[in-house]
């Protein structure tokens, strides 16, 4: 089946630092979902990408939609300690469930 | 506006036994998913609903996973019986529509000695 990779597995940044996260497949997506999970919570929606080459940020983190439709990245600026947790990337292709990378853990140290 | 409710939150049991989860989705969604998280992995989904009917459960272990939603509200996900291999967060999530933007519960973790 269909699966995303995702990396790192997992990081430990000084707060303030910026952060970047990436997620690549064998399979071509119509959508590209990034999702942040806490501990102990669901998995929460970070930013939706929808068309190759799109750009989108949101506050302090910004996401690209991949030209080939096969990557995405997730970037956070001046890391802040509530940014810990888990970062999910998700693919969706239209036709079959969404598809969830391993997710990168993110620590920050202050 | 309410979120997902997911209760219990924890369970522990041992294996052979039986268990329910039960899943309060957004008021006025339709489409309601279950996923079985794994530690140290993604979520992976389980079954889909589209208001009462299973739109896709292919990934579900129907041996001894079973669902429903019977009245196109609440659902409820049985395992039966459990394995070792069943300890996970089990998450559920709703959203307005197929293809709509997913809301997920704080899900249930499930320990299964």
């Amino acid at each position: 089946g269909q699966q995303l990779n995702q990396s790192p597995q997992s990081m430990f940044i000084q707060e303030g630092e910026d952060v970047s996260m990436n997620c690549t497949s064998s399979s071509i997506f119509n959508t590209w979902l990034w999702y942040k999970q806490d501990p102990g919570e669901g998995p929460v929606l970070l930013i939706a990408l929808y068309k190759a080459g799109e750009l989108t940020s949101n506050g302090r983190l910004t996401a690209q939609f991949g030209i080939t439709r096969k990557d995405s990245f997730l970037n956070i600026s001046a890391s802040i300690p509530s940014d810990v947790g888990i970062y999910f990337c998700a693919g969706d292709s239209g036709n079959t469930p969404l598809v969830f990378g391993k997710g990168t853990r993110l620590s920050v140290i202050a | 506006e309410a979120g997902v409710a997911q209760s219990p939150r924890y369970k522990i049991i041992e294996k052979r036994q039986s268990v329910a989860f039960w899943c309060n989705p957004i008021s006025g969604h339709a489409t309601l998913y279950w996923y079985q998280q794994i530690l140290g992995q993604g979520p992976k989904l389980l079954i889909q609903f589209q208001n009462n009917g299973v739109v896709d459960d292919s990934q579900l272990p129907k041996d001894r996973f079973s669902a429903e939603r019977l009245k196109g509200v609440d659902s409820t996900l049985k395992i039966q019986p459990a394995k070792l291999e069943d300890s996970a967060v089990y998450l559920c999530a709703s959203s307005l529509g197929k293809g709509e933007t997913q809301y997920f519960g704080p899900g249930t973790r499930l320990l299964v000695l």
